[in-house]
């Protein structure tokens, strides 16, 4: 079961965009739309902050979008904060329930 | 409020066997699926397992498959985790977490294992 492809590590000046991009196959993110995204700050205990691809929880902030596209989903950061300096995790349903997290994207605020 | 307490994890020679509880209060536990999520030192989340709501269909990470068994206590709103033959690569922070929408929406504060030589 192959981890989804993630960049390792982001970089971005407050206020700014950053998008991270979570590649799969057509057997995961390109065939289900049950993507979500999670933030990890070191330590803390993972928060999903994006669910059925472009779903944000109540209490999320709406500078996280999501978004998919084929084989590959992205996660969107909108004026970029420095309490948004965290790990992040793509996951994706991928069929006879079971599931498969992304790499992770090291995210950092400049 | 949904609550989800790991516990039973601890330091287990290689080859042997602990069993993992996720105690839950908010909700019910019959209504949800849970999932069991690690991360090794150094490493990213790895999905493990996951048991439906029903409580008869369980899936494991081909990683875990033949090792790891899920199980739950209505009465007692918990979910375990039976680890055996556990091997070096199973060290890391186990974390359970309640099902909605095929997405993780609330996790636990998690529980360490490590499997030492």
């Amino acid at each position: 079961q192959s981890a989804l492809t993630q960049p390792a590590s982001l970089s971005g000046s407050p206020t700014q965009s950053i998008t991270i991009s979570c590649t799969g196959t057509s057997s995961d993110v390109g065939g289900y739309d049950y993507v979500s995204w999670y933030q990890h700050h070191p330590g803390k205990v993972p928060k999903l902050i994006i669910f059925d691809v472009t779903k944000r929880p109540s209490g999320v902030s709406n500078r996280f979008s999501g978004s998919k596209s084929g084989n590959t989903a992205s996660l969107t950061i909108s004026g970029l904060q420095a309490e948004d300096e965290a790990d992040y995790y793509c996951c994706s349903y991928r069929r006879s329930n079971t599931w498969v997290f992304g790499g992770g994207t090291k995210v950092t605020v400049l | 409020q949904v609550q989800l307490v790991e516990s039973g994890g601890g330091v287990v020679q290689r080859g042997g066997s602990l069993r993992l509880s996720c105690t839950t209060s908010g909700f019910t536990l019959s209504n949800s699926g849970m999932h069991w999520v690690r991360q090794g030192p150094g490493k990213g989340l790895e999905w493990v397992a996951f048991l439906r709501n029903d409580g008869s269909h369980k899936c494991y990470a081909d990683s875990v498959q033949g090792r790891f068994t899920l199980s739950r206590d209505i009465s007692k709103n918990t979910l375990y985790l039976q680890m055996d033959s556990l091997r070096d690569e199973d060290t890391a922070m186990y974390y359970c977490a309640k099902d909605t929408l095929d997405a993780l929406d609330i996790w636990g504060q998690g529980t360490k294992v490590t499997v030492s030589s």
